[in-house]
């Protein structure tokens, strides 16, 4: 597809279950990024993964949340044990580093996945 | 640290006068700047950045925003505000030339256009 794409659009799930959470990049972008965004609030950087490189963890909130990547396409966003307080919107962002020869930074995000936690 | 202060929850403005919305930043170091918008039920957009170069910079939708070195700012303005333009809208920033590319975000401001 053109856009990134995240699934599934809503999870609701009980207290203490895993979660997984899914991110299709933009194809060819080597930058994905996970933001999370609780009700009525900004974005939170949550994780960042670039090429080969070691991801950047420093906005995961817990050793409950973790991500991983294919290479440079898929990404999983999973959290363990879930809490009430990690109910949010889940955001997926991709980018091209190098863009017509210069340096650009623009992410573009995906729709999101509303996660509900009873 | 970097921080983006959006001092502003909401902003109302009637159909066909300008509107601004505000954004400062504290950064230490050169700053990469933008703008989205996020239209209910729907991801967050791109409406334009600063890289270097011209303060003014032009975006999607006639939007426009200025970079304001000495007053830390990023404003987001538009001459002549639609119906349409109701959204919520996020100003974030990150550091040139350092390996953290993640943006941090302001809180957001809502703004509302009066028909």
């Amino acid at each position: 597809g053109a856009g990134v794409s995240q699934s599934p659009s809503n999870k609701v799930t009980e207290k203490g279950k895993d979660v997984e959470l899914r991110c299709d990049p933009i194809s060819g972008h080597t930058a994905l990024y996970w933001y999370r965004q609780r009700l009525g609030q900004g974005l939170e950087f949550l994780i960042y993964f670039q090429g080969n490189s070691a991801p950047d963890k420093s906005g995961l909130p817990s050793d409950r949340f973790s991500a991983e990547r294919t290479g440079e396409s898929v990404s999983t966003l999973t959290i363990q044990r879930t809490q009430q307080e990690d109910s949010a919107v889940y955001l997926c962002a991709s980018s091209s580093l190098v863009l017509a020869g210069g340096i650009f930074d623009e992410q573009f995000f995906g729709p999101g996945t509303r996660l509900t936690v009873l | 640290a970097q921080s983006v202060a959006q001092p502003e929850d909401q902003v109302n403005v009637a159909e066909g006068n300008p509107l601004t919305v505000k954004c400062t930043y504290s950064v230490s170091g050169n700053p990469y700047l933008f703008w989205y918008v996020q239209y209910p039920n729907r991801g967050l957009q791109f409406l334009l950045k600063y890289i270097t170069g011209d303060n003014l910079v032009k975006g999607s939708y006639g939007f426009e925003a200025e970079f304001n070195k000495s007053q830390t700012s990023f404003h987001l303005k538009k001459p002549s505000a639609l119906v349409s333009d109701s959204a919520l809208y996020f100003c974030a920033v990150r550091v040139r030339d350092t390996g953290r590319r993640a943006l941090t975000f302001g809180s957001g401001t809502r703004l509302q256009v009066q028909p």
